[in-house]
């Protein structure tokens, strides 16, 4: 089993639908999460990083940590065809990242 | 320049040739990541170096496989003697310090061995 699951997709949505993405973990440790995002033939970007179990907001974007349930979530709203890219959830317990495989999502105008 | 910064952005290379990918991370980070991306995969961790202390390896896949660190910034991994199964894409990331602090990746660079 790997330390970090992240169901690959794809996932489609129209312009305008919530984006709902999230991984699990098997690692207790982890203490800190982020969401990067990932363009065809770019680097991961960061999107989101959080610390503690609850919700973090940025613009459109929400991240969601449950610790009790070891899942993180990242919600898009109002999505845009601009959002169309992979999105990879990462953790670390001390300084190594592990990542997710990467949900690869479009949305269509 | 702001960001982290790699070159070569793509390397083609015959079977069995010696590679070298160069990473410049942000000034003033002291942390820096070498991960690897195979097709639809994700990003596989190779090394980590943070300031003067021993690097952790544990992630090279082989003994073909080395990095360094001049000087606390500029990074090099040498990839010697490659094979196709190590056409990827190279990421490196740095961040502040080690442990809590958010890492930000370069674009990458895309190795075909053919």
């Amino acid at each position: 089993q790997k330390e970090v699951e992240q169901d690959p997709g794809p996932l489609s949505v129209p312009e305008g639908a919530i984006v709902s993405l999230n991984c699990t973990y098997s690692n207790s440790a982890f203490q800190y999460f982020m969401w990067y995002r990932q363009y065809s033939r770019k680097g991961p970007e960061l999107l989101m990083y959080t610390y503690s179990s609850g919700n973090k907001e940025d613009g459109r974007f929400t991240a969601q940590v449950d610790k009790s349930s070891k899942y993180i979530s990242l919600f898009i709203r109002d999505s845009q065809p601009s959002d169309s890219a992979t999105y990879l959830c990462a953790m670390r317990d001390d300084y190594k990242l592990s990542f997710g495989a990467g949900t690869t999502v479009t949305v269509r105008a | 320049g702001a960001g982290v910064s790699q070159s070569p952005s793509n390397k083609v290379t015959e079977k069995g040739k010696d590679v070298e990918l160069r990473c410049d991370p942000i000034s003033g980070h002291t942390a820096l990541y070498w991960y690897r991306q195979s097709l639809g995969q994700g990003l596989e961790f190779l090394i980590y170096f943070q300031g003067n202390s021993a690097p952790d390896k544990s992630g090279l896949p082989s003994d073909r496989f080395s990095a360094e660190r001049t000087g606390g910034s500029v990074s090099t991994l040498t990839i010697q003697r490659t094979q196709q199964e190590d056409s990827a894409v190279y990421l490196c990331a740095s961040s502040l310090v080690g442990g809590n602090t958010e890492a930000f990746f370069g674009q990458g660079t895309r190795l075909t061995v053919v």
